[in-house]
């Protein structure tokens, strides 16, 4: 059964880089077609999908983040990863990865999430 | 382009019914059959619960349903339990690898 975590620094400074791993266990990241993602959740707000990044590398981000987000993949650690460029206190939240099979359009498993606070 | 919108909380009786409305627009949750709701126990991952509107995935119990009708879906809960308190949300594909999620439904079991 695939788990995903999440691992990365719980306070960055504003203006600074964001940046966070998601690391699959119980398969391999580059066997079968799947979307690896990643998804926010601002305290006491609803969830806000970032992005996206396919086994072969090709990506896709949410256009409100677009020019601030890079999604990559590192199949030897079998891990994917995100960074947020520019941070200020609205990218403080809850990050989460989660699986999403090719051809399908839901989100499953989910790693349980990373709080990440944006502060000086 | 934004959140889709649900109730901020929905409560009920143990064995009572209860519905989740998810209300987005043409381009989301009118436009495609891939709406899908996520249950959120606290601290823990967002659970896969309904996907393509109406399908339960295995171990799922059969008192989860889903519907859509235009741009609004929603989630039946039959025979409410005490473990199904939780926070609930919908989320939308949109289109252009773009998806959308609700606001958030907290669910009280009185």
């Amino acid at each position: 059964q695939v788990q995903l975590q999440e691992s990365g620094p719980g306070l960055v400074k504003p203006s600074q880089t964001l940046s966070l791993t998601c690391t699959v266990s119980g398969g391999s990241i580059s066997s079968g077609s799947y979307y690896w993602n990643w998804i926010r959740q601002p305290a006491g707000k609803g969830l806000e999908w970032i992005g996206r990044i396919y086994t072969s590398g090709s990506t896709n981000y949410n256009p409100s983040l677009k020019s601030r987000v890079t999604i990559s993949i590192d199949t030897s650690k079998n891990q994917f990863s995100l960074k947020v460029n520019s941070v200020t206190a609205a990218d403080t939240a809850v990050y989460h990865c989660a699986r999403v099979i090719l051809g399908t359009f839901w989100f499953d498993p989910w790693g349980q999430g990373t709080p990440v606070t944006v502060s000086a | 382009q934004s959140a889709l919108t649900q109730p901020h909380s929905v409560s009920g009786s143990p064995g009572q019914s209860i519905s989740i409305s998810c209300t987005g627009t043409s381009s989301d949750v009118g436009g495609y059959n891939y709406v899908s709701w996520y249950q959120q126990h606290p601290g823990k991952a967002p659970k896969l619960m309904i996907y393509d509107v109406t399908k339960r995935p295995s171990g799922v119990p059969d008192r989860f349903s889903g519907s859509k009708s235009g741009n609004t879906a929603s989630l039946i809960i039959s025979g409410l339990q005490a473990e199904d308190e939780a926070d609930y949300y919908c989320c939308a594909y949109a289109g252009t690898y773009t998806y959308f999620f609700g606001t958030g439904t907290k669910v009280t079991v009185l």
